[in-house]
């Protein structure tokens, strides 16, 4: 069983530049979440994909959007990036209907 | 008020110390309650999770939840180096497909 797979691992990128970050979930799962991690604090929710369609979002704005795959792999792309979305992005997956979120590792997004 | 409040620490103790890790919600809607853990550099871990109140053991963890005081704990027996690792706490409201609340995390050093 594979588990939830990121990439890249690191990125940096100038102010006002567009970001793409990818995601492979673990195998069997159908849910995917982002999640934002900035430094010293938890994890906070960006949205969730379920077949393909964005199933709820957080508090950010529009310039923070997704996609889901056929295969349930999952992007999450940043327009017009500020340096305060300097941050550690997680990807969740999971089976809907079912606790237990399987984190990636992470990409620690840089903006200067 | 935040919704989770979790105590940043660091906190640290010995090897072999019983170690009490905290949570307080504001939010009477939580209902599942989870605790991860995050080495440096990594996604978080789902260690324990718990449904409404009561306890749950797992070998030298477990986890506490009263939701009449919107308190959670974990407590780890037997600490030993290899849990350093930042502990955080997560919450939702529904299983499976909601999205989770986290704390800031607690650091944890356990030292030989």
């Amino acid at each position: 069983e594979t588990g939830v797979t990121q990439s890249p691992t690191h990125l940096i990128k100038t102010r006002g530049q567009q970001v793409t970050l990818r995601c492979s979930s673990q195998s069997g799962h159908n849910t995917v979440s982002w999640y934002q991690q900035a430094l010293g604090q938890g994890p906070q929710f960006i949205f969730q994909y379920y077949r393909e369609e964005e199933n709820g979002r957080g508090n950010f704005p529009p310039r923070f959007s997704g996609l889901q795959f056929p295969n349930y792999s999952s992007e999450l792309n940043v327009n017009a990036l500020e340096l305060d979305d300097s941050a550690l992005y997680l990807c969740a997956s999971s089976l809907k209907g079912y606790y237990g979120y399987t984190f990636g590792s992470g990409t620690r997004l840089t903006v200067v | 008020q935040k919704e989770v409040e979790q105590d940043p620490g660091p906190l640290s103790v010995p090897e072999g110390a019983i170690v009490s890790l905290n949570c307080t919600y504001s939010n009477s809607a939580f209902q599942y309650f989870m605790w991860y853990r995050q080495y440096s550099r990594k996604g978080p871990e789902l260690l324990m999770y718990t449904y409404s109140s009561g306890n749950k053991e797992d070998g030298r963890f477990t986890a506490q939840v009263d939701k009449s005081s919107k308190y959670i704990s974990l407590f780890i027996r037997d600490s030993q180096p290899s849990d350093s690792a930042t502990y955080l706490c997560a919450m939702s409201a529904v299983s499976g497909y909601s999205t989770l609340t986290f704390g800031k995390g607690t650091m944890l050093l356990v030292s030989p």
